[in-house]
């Protein structure tokens, strides 16, 4: 078990460009969840996926966001033409399939928005 | 809407003090229960998954209690040391998790 990883730890960016973000889960989770978290509030959900069906999308994220996950495998979160408002930590974490399965959390990209 | 709300927001305590905070959740519709500890620079760790009305966990030093029939729940740490200073939240799954605010414990030699 290694853990939950996630690539870059930290992005700096200038405000229009595009990132994405990688995430690799627990190898034998089948849920993968993106989370963003900003200063003093807790993880907001933004999207989760099923091996490789996305499940649900938050209504809060716009369509500059998209996310992959096309082997059920690892997954990708990209951002086009980033905004002041994205600076933020984005988490990932996966787990078993229940909600009554502690999720395996990732050490989260930074991302910065210059 | 599913609504999480932690007290207090933060809570600065002295060395071998013991403390609490609390979560609380729709009591309708209750399915689970999670806390997280999420220390500076590292991931969120989870502590316990709670799923039955009076269940109480422990893991060392710090346990927790629930109550599903009036939606809440509390977090204990008995003799606070320094490296329990982190962020403590709770959560409740809806597919994924609803977060609550986060409680910031910082502990004082």
């Amino acid at each position: 078990d290694t853990g939950v990883s996630q690539d870059p730890r930290h992005k700096i960016t200038k405000r229009g460009q595009n990132v994405t973000f990688r995430c690799d889960p627990i190898s034998e989770h089948n849920r993968l969840y993106w989370y963003r978290q900003t200063l003093g509030q807790g993880p907001e959900f933004l999207t989760y996926f099923q091996n490789e069906a996305q499940l649900e999308k938050s209504r809060l994220l716009s369509d500059r966001f998209s996310a992959e996950r096309p082997k059920g495998s690892f997954s990708t979160l990209e951002i086009q033409r980033t905004e002041q408002g994205d600076s933020a930590m984005y988490l990932c974490a996966s787990s078993l399939d229940s909600g009554n399965q502690p999720q395996h959390f990732g050490d989260g990209t930074r991302l910065s928005i210059l | 809407i599913l609504n999480v709300e932690q007290s207090p927001q933060s809570l600065h305590v002295q060395e071998g003090d013991s403390t609490n905070f609390t979560c609380s959740f729709p009591s309708s519709n209750f399915y689970a229960l999670h806390w997280y500890r999420w220390e500076t620079a590292k991931s969120p760790e989870a502590l316990f998954v709670m799923t039955l009305n009076g269940d109480e966990k422990k893991k060392g030093r710090i346990s927790a209690t629930l109550n599903t029939k009036e939606g809440y729940s509390y977090l204990y740490i008995k003799g606070s040391q320094p490296e329990d200073s982190a962020t403590y939240l709770c959560a409740a799954p809806w597919g994924k998790l609803i977060f609550g605010q986060g409680t910031e414990l910082s502990v004082k030699p």
